[in-house]
Formats: C-alpha cells, sequence, structure tokens
C-alpha cells in the first residue's frame, strides 16, 4: 500500500535553531514527491517537487532532498513567520495526479 | 499569480440535505480535484478530473459524491445526502499536467448537523 509518514508530528524551534523534518514513505513506483505548507484554516501551499533520488530544491531558508525511501526538509535559521505545517506528499504509478499526504509537521519558531 | 478560488468559505447543512461546492480552477490547467481534510486528520485525495470525465476517485468517493465541469470556468462537488461523518474542510485543486504541482484553493469547511 502506498504510504507517507511524517515525522516529528510537532516541533518547537528557537529563532536562528536549524532543524529537519523527515518524510518517509513507501510506493509502487514514485513519480514525484511535493513539499507544501499549510497554514491554519488555509489550503496546502506549494513549495517543492522532487523527482529522483539525490535531487535537491532550496528556497531561501528552506531545502529539499530525496533518497529512494525518504525526503527530508531542512529549515536553516528560522524564523517566526516559518510556523506553519508542513506536508509531505507523493503520486504513485497511476498517473492521474493524485497526491498521497502524510499527517504533517506543525512547526513553531519561538522569537 | 493566479489561484484557485473556492465558494462558499463556510457551509453549515442539516444531515440528509444536498450540498454543492463550487470552485474555478485555475484558467489554462486540465487537471481538476477534490480533497477534504477532517480536523486534525490527513489530506485525503477525493477524486481527479480530466477532459470531463473521473480519472480517478478514492474509496471515499462512493454514490453520495459527484463531480461536474458545467461551463468552461466551473469545478463543483455535490454530496447528495450529507452525512454527520461529511464534516470536514473540501479543498479543489488544479494542474496544468499531471505529476506537477497542484494549486490549492482555501477551502470550502463544511458543517453536517
Amino acid at each position: 500500500e502506498d504510504q507517507v509518514t511524517q515525522s516529528p508530528e510537532a516541533l518547537r524551534l528557537q529563532e536562528g535553531e536549524s532543524s529537519s523534518l523527515n518524510c518517509s514513505y513507501t510506493v509502487s513506483g514514485l513519480r514525484g514527491l511535493f513539499w507544501y505548507r499549510q497554514d491554519p484554516g488555509k489550503g496546502p501551499e506549494f513549495l517543492f517537487t522532487l523527482y529522483s533520488a539525490g535531487e535537491e530544491k532550496e528556497k531561501e531558508r528552506l531545502k529539499a532532498t530525496l533518497t529512494k525511501k525518504e525526503s527530508f526538509l531542512h529549515i536553516t535559521a528560522p524564523k517566526p513567520e516559518d510556523s506553519a505545517t508542513y506536508l509531505c506528499a507523493i503520486t504513485p504509478g497511476s498517473n492521474t495526479g493524485k497526491l498521497i499526504f502524510g499527517q504533517g509537521t506543525t512547526l513553531q519558531v519561538k522569537p | 499569480e493566479p489561484e484557485v478560488t473556492q465558494t462558499p468559505s463556510h457551509q453549515v447543512t442539516q444531515m440528509g440535505q444536498e450540498v454543492i461546492l463550487h470552485c474555478v480552477p485555475i484558467s489554462n490547467h486540465l487537471y481538476f480535484y477534490w480533497y477534504r481534510q477532517i480536523l486534525g486528520q490527513k489530506v485525503e485525495f477525493l477524486v481527479s478530473f480530466y477532459n470531463n470525465e473521473i480519472s480517478e476517485k478514492s474509496e471515499i468517493f462512493d454514490d453520495q459524491f459527484s463531480v461536474e465541469r458545467p461551463d468552461g470556468s466551473n469545478f463543483t462537488l455535490k454530496i447528495r445526502s450529507t452525512k454527520l461523518e461529511d464534516s470536514a474542510m473540501y479543498f479543489c485543486a488544479s494542474s496544468r499536467v499531471t505529476n506537477e504541482k497542484l494549486f490549492f484553493g482555501s477551502g470550502t469547511q463544511l458543517s453536517v448537523l
């Protein structure tokens, strides 16, 4: 069964304290892995897409990496405005664009 | 930046009533989706739609659910006879092609009483 598991469920950081979020997945044939940010009461907002092991993407304080079994979202020197829930999702082999989401990691960055 | 628009933002209904949730996807997108998120739980796939037909649906998307693209801009989700367990945030999404990023709307919070 295609599945996504994220850890930790919640993370509290001090402003400037770098850390990583984990997304592990099992899938019959990975077509893509996506990271989204979700603010309370809002829809997911796209961050990154990774397609193959070894690929990396960066945007401001965020960097996403991918291996054959997991992905990491590294947050360098976070700011309070980075506080949100970060969602990982995969597209399996069916070519319909369906996303399978993990349960998310809720990040709180304190000033 | 173009965005997916959903209306209403909140919908309250009585159990057994029909509801229609409305979405205007991004204009040049070809693939359309509905997802839902029950409070505190994962975002769950409901259905994908391409070329005026359903391309995939989940087990949640039973005979009580239907989707329609009545014109060139709108995409609707209908729940024929709502149940208490249908209470959730419903998100519409669209993409230009498959396996590319999905753009999500801000959601419709459905409360079934």
